[in-house]
């Protein structure tokens, strides 16, 4: 039960876009389309932005996107915006179990 | 609207026990299975626990594997996190998380475990 791998930290000016990516194995992100994506506010609980890989719930921007690659999911912040300042965090299931990435603090 | 309320964290000794609860509303609680997250201050998530819609099926990180037991009680819409035999390393916000099959998609707003002696 390894912690997915995240950058520490990601930036960007507004209006700019940045990645994000999230490295697993082939037993959690690799075995399964189940990763999700989390912003975290200081203080505050997280907040769901990405589900199965690529799916955008119901009143995030579609300026978030993500994607997956073997071992590797990412998330595409476009068009930055002040507010997008903030934690990111990837997740996976891992067999029975869950996983998070070591979270990502995008300052912009 | 779905609200999930921790209760129960405070301050402990390392080998004492401590229950948190998770309050559950605004949904059919026997749908959904729950789980506990919980984040070291200044660091990131980690998952802990879950429970199954139905309570037969418990999973658990290794990290706390045989000391925390996770549990629920469908008559008061309520899962508890057990934490026995505690560790300074336990110390963190705990969240609940209401499971919805691949994500989780509604958390509460945390209740602080802080072991210390």
């Amino acid at each position: 039960q390894s912690a997915l791998t995240q950058p520490p930290s990601a930036s960007g000016s507004p209006g700019q876009s940045v990645t994000i990516s999230c490295t697993g194995t082939s037993s959690d992100i690799g075995a399964y389309n189940y990763v999700s994506w989390y912003q975290q506010d200081p203080g505050k609980a997280p907040k769901l932005i990405i589900y199965e890989v690529t799916k955008r719930p119901s009143g995030v921007p579609d300026r978030f996107s993500a994607s997956k690659s073997g071992n590797t999911a990412s998330l595409t912040v476009s068009g930055l915006q002040a507010e997008d300042e903030a934690d990111y965090y990837c997740s996976s299931h891992a067999g029975s179990t869950r996983v998070f990435g070591g979270g990502t603090r995008l300052t912009v | 609207q779905v609200h999930l309320v921790e209760s129960g964290g405070g301050v402990v000794q390392p080998g004492r026990s401590l229950r948190l609860s998770c309050a559950a509303s605004g949904f059919i609680f026997t749908n959904y299975g729950i789980h506990w997250v919980r984040q070291a201050s200044g660091k990131g998530l980690e998952w802990v626990a879950a429970i199954s819609a139905d309570g037969n099926d418990e999973f658990y990180a290794d990290s706390v594997k045989g000391r925390f037991l996770i549990s629920r009680d469908s008559s008061k819409n309520t899962v508890y996190l057990q934490l026995n035999s505690l560790r300074t390393e336990d110390t963190s916000v705990y969240y609940c998380a209401r499971d919805w099959g691949t994500l989780f998609d509604y958390w509460g707003q945390g209740t602080l475990v802080s072991v210390s002696s």
